[in-house]
C-alpha cells in the first residue's frame, strides 16, 4: 500500500460545478497534512494546509479524517482557472520528518 | 525576495557526465530538500538538509550528492549521469522541520541520452 494515495483523474468539470478530491494516508502517526497545487510544467505552491477542525479558504474546504486516515478537498464554484493537479501531502515521522506527496489529482474546468 | 531559484532550467546529459544542479533561497530557512519528479508520479525526497553543514539521505539519493556550505545553498551533483535520471528536479526549503510549508524552485527539467 502506497504511503499517500490520491485518485489520478483526471476529473473533468463545468465551470461552477463542485469537485471532491480525497486522499487516504497509510501512517497513522501523521501529524501534518497539506494540499498543494500544481500548474503544468511548474512547481507546485500550496494551496492550504488542513487542520483537525476543517478549515476553509474561500472557495476551497479541506477535511482531515483521522479515524479514517483520509483528508479532502471541496473546491465550489469552479473557474476555469483551477486547472491544475492538486498534490497531497503528509508529513509522516520515521526517524526524521518527511513530507510524502501523493502522485496527484488532475482537475480540468470546461467552459 | 527572490524566494527559491534553481540554474538551469533545461539540460541535455550524455551517459556518463556528470553536473550540478544549482539552488539557492532567501528566505534563511534551515530546511532544504532536493525532490525529483517523474512523469506520472509523486516528488520523490532525494536529500535533505537541516542546517549548513549537515544533510542527509531521502528515499533516492542513489547516483547524487549534495553539500550545504552555507545557509543559503544546496547544491545537486550528479555523477556518471544515468537514463533513470531523466526527470523534473526540485528544491525546495521551509521554515519549519516538516510541519509547515515549503517552498518550491522553479525546477530543472533534466534529459540523459
Amino acid at each position: 500500500r502506497k504511503e499517500v494515495e490520491q485518485d489520478p483523474g483526471p476529473f473533468n468539470v463545468p465551470e461552477g460545478a463542485t469537485v471532491a478530491f480525497n486522499c487516504t494516508y497509510s501512517n497513522s502517526a501523521s501529524q501534518s497534512f497539506f494540499w498543494y497545487r500544481q500548474d503544468c510544467r511548474k512547481e507546485p505552491k500550496l494551496l492550504m494546509s488542513v487542520y483537525s477542525s476543517g478549515n476553509e479558504d474561500g472557495r476551497f474546504t479541506a477535511q482531515l479524517n483521522r479515524a479514517s486516515q483520509y483528508i479532502s478537498l471541496l473546491i465550489r464554484d469552479s473557474k476555469l482557472s483551477d486547472s491544475a493537479t492538486y498534490l497531497c501531502v503528509v508529513n509522516t515521522i520515521s526517524g526524521t520528518y518527511k513530507y510524502i506527496f501523493g502522485t496527484g489529482t488532475r482537475l480540468k474546468v470546461l467552459a | 525576495n527572490a524566494g527559491v531559484t534553481q540554474t538551469p532550467k533545461f539540460r541535455i546529459l550524455k551517459i556518463g557526465q556528470s553536473m550540478t544542479l544549482q539552488c539557492a533561497q532567501d528566505m534563511n530557512h534551515n530546511y532544504m530538500y532536493w525532490y525529483r519528479q517523474d512523469p506520472g508520479m509523486g516528488l520523490k525526497l532525494i536529500y535533505y538538509s537541516v542546517g549548513a553543514g549537515i544533510t542527509d539521505k531521502g528515499e533516492v539519493p542513489n547516483g547524487y550528492n549534495v553539500s550545504r556550505s552555507t545557509t543559503e545553498d544546496f547544491p545537486l551533483r550528479l555523477e556518471l549521469a544515468a537514463p533513470s535520471q531523466t526527470s523534473v528536479y526540485f528544491c525546495a526549503s521551509s521554515y519549519q522541520r516538516g510541519t509547515g510549508e515549503q517552498f518550491f524552485g522553479p525546477g530543472t527539467r533534466l534529459t540523459v541520452l
